[in-house]
């Protein structure tokens, strides 16, 4: 009931396309989804994150979307870039005090932007 | 303002020793968590530490352990190293305990031989 499955595994988009990762989580206690991007040799940066009370959250070419009753959220990467070129994790989190920062992961995207 | 600092940045260990591993959180954050990353298991929650009190553990064996200090920098140690605990090993800070918005550092890469 922890696990978030993430897809696809790999991602290949030309320069100016949209990148779309998908998630889903089984936990209906997580109320907290971040996003992270993590280039070769460096750690997790957290990128944009949404929690369920809103469907939509945009900052800047990024854009997370949530579906509460499906227990989906996505990233949108528009006008992709080389520079996007990473491996995307989306995660997931419940507030309280046994859960504290608990992150659980889903299992990563592999995106190549071809210029 | 700094981020989460790890220390070292890479190591090589034999079989069998034990190791330990130092992560200064973001100044001002009191909670500090440690994951491990391997590409077979992806990333894999270890602990957390908030006020020097672990607060939450995750699936792993004894050998793995973890402190925080008072001014909430933190530490882990593997003991009885195995092959399979080549990874790289993330540590985050937070604000709070339940504060979510979670920063990680560039990792320590430990490869057992």
């Amino acid at each position: 009931q922890q696990q978030v499955k993430q897809s696809p595994q790999s991602l290949i988009v030309q320069k100016g396309g949209i990148s779309i990762i998908n998630c889903a989580y089984e936990n209906t206690a997580f109320d907290y989804f971040p996003w992270y991007q993590q280039f070769p040799g460096k750690g997790p940066a957290l990128l944009i994150a949404i929690r369920p009370d809103v469907s939509e959250k945009k900052e800047g070419r990024f854009t997370i979307s949530f579906n509460k009753s499906a227990k989906q959220f996505s990233l949108h990467i528009m006008d992709s870039q080389p520079g996007d070129s990473a491996t995307y994790f989306c995660a997931a989190s419940s507030k309280g005090e046994t859960s504290g920062s608990r992150l659980t992961f889903g299992e990563g995207t592999q995106l190549t932007v071809n210029p | 303002k700094a981020g989460v600092t790890q220390t070292p940045r890479y190591l090589i260990k034999t079989r069998g020793q034990q190791v330990t591993l130092s992560c200064s959180p973001i100044s001002g954050h009191r909670s500090v968590s440690w994951y491990q990353q391997t590409p077979g298991q992806g990333l894999q929650f270890l602990f957390e530490y908030f006020s020097e009190t672990q607060r939450n553990k995750g699936n792993f064996p004894g050998r793995f352990s973890g402190r925080q200090f008072s001014n909430s920098r933190s530490e882990m140690n593997v003991s009885t190293l195995e092959l399979g605990d080549s990874a790289l090993y993330l540590c985050a800070s937070s604000k709070h305990s339940s504060g979510n918005t979670i920063y990680f550092g560039e990792g320590s890469w430990l490869t057992v031989v």
